[in-house]
């Protein structure tokens, strides 16, 4: 089953910030948020985690609402070549390991 | 540091042959990961191992697919005999810690089955 429920597609125009939206109204106390983006052709790669506090790192930011059901990855001045899938990720940073990568969302930036 | 390093990027078999994916992991990670990519099924994990032990392989689809990893810098997927089905973008990934999360990937194998 999902975790994580995410648009299936986003446009962007190129420098303004790109804000995209994940649901994961079933999340446990100790669950963290991933993001990851896909560029095509490319492996995945990692963007930032974040557990209940806002998050930001030299590509992006991730703002978790207080009940932590639902988050927002920024790209703050989005290029054409952040255009890519974006996967939400929701999981336990236990020794399974596990992540599980639903569809993404697609976000096209636009010149 | 070069990255995890995949080997062939495109491999092309007919049915019934044998396919061997190859994988070096980041220097020091204790984890490693296979994925498959397909349009259908998105990206799923096949199986993973920590320092050289597999620890999940639930994801592996049947008795074709096995997973080595014999020592900490080389993996391989193995598939025999190949099918069409088989046909994906295999990924490998490696991470520090699987706490860590902060999971690398290669550039993938393309594999294709006629």
């Amino acid at each position: 089953d999902a975790k994580t429920t995410q648009p299936t597609s986003m446009d962007c125009a190129e420098g303004r910030a790109a804000n995209l939206p994940c649901n994961h109204s079933t999340i446990s106390g100790n669950e963290y948020v991933y993001w990851y983006r896909q560029i095509h052709s490319q492996g995945p790669q990692y963007i930032i985690h974040g557990l209940k506090n806002n998050e930001t790192n030299e590509m992006a930011s991730l703002i978790i609402t207080e009940d932590r059901k639902s988050s927002t990855l920024i790209l703050p001045h989005a290029t054409l070549r952040d255009t890519a899938v974006y996967y939400c990720i929701v999981s336990w940073p236990g020794n399974t390991g596990k992540l599980i990568f639903g569809q993404g969302t697609t976000l096209q930036v636009k010149p | 540091d070069a990255g995890v390093i995949q080997s062939p990027r495109h491999e092309v078999t007919e049915m019934g042959q044998e396919v061997t994916l190859r994988c070096k992991p980041i220097s020091g990670h204790d984890y490693l990961f296979w994925y498959r990519q397909t349009m259908m099924r998105g990206l799923e994990l096949l199986i993973y191992f920590n320092n050289n032990v597999p620890i999940d392989d639930s994801g592996m689809p049947e008795d074709r697919f096995s997973a080595k990893m014999p020592n900490a810098s080389f993996s391989t997927l193995k598939i025999q005999p190949s099918e069409p089905r088989d046909s994906a973008v295999y990924f490998c990934a490696s991470s520090l810690r699987a706490w860590d999360y902060e999971q690398y990937f290669g550039p993938g194998t393309r594999l294709t089955v006629t």
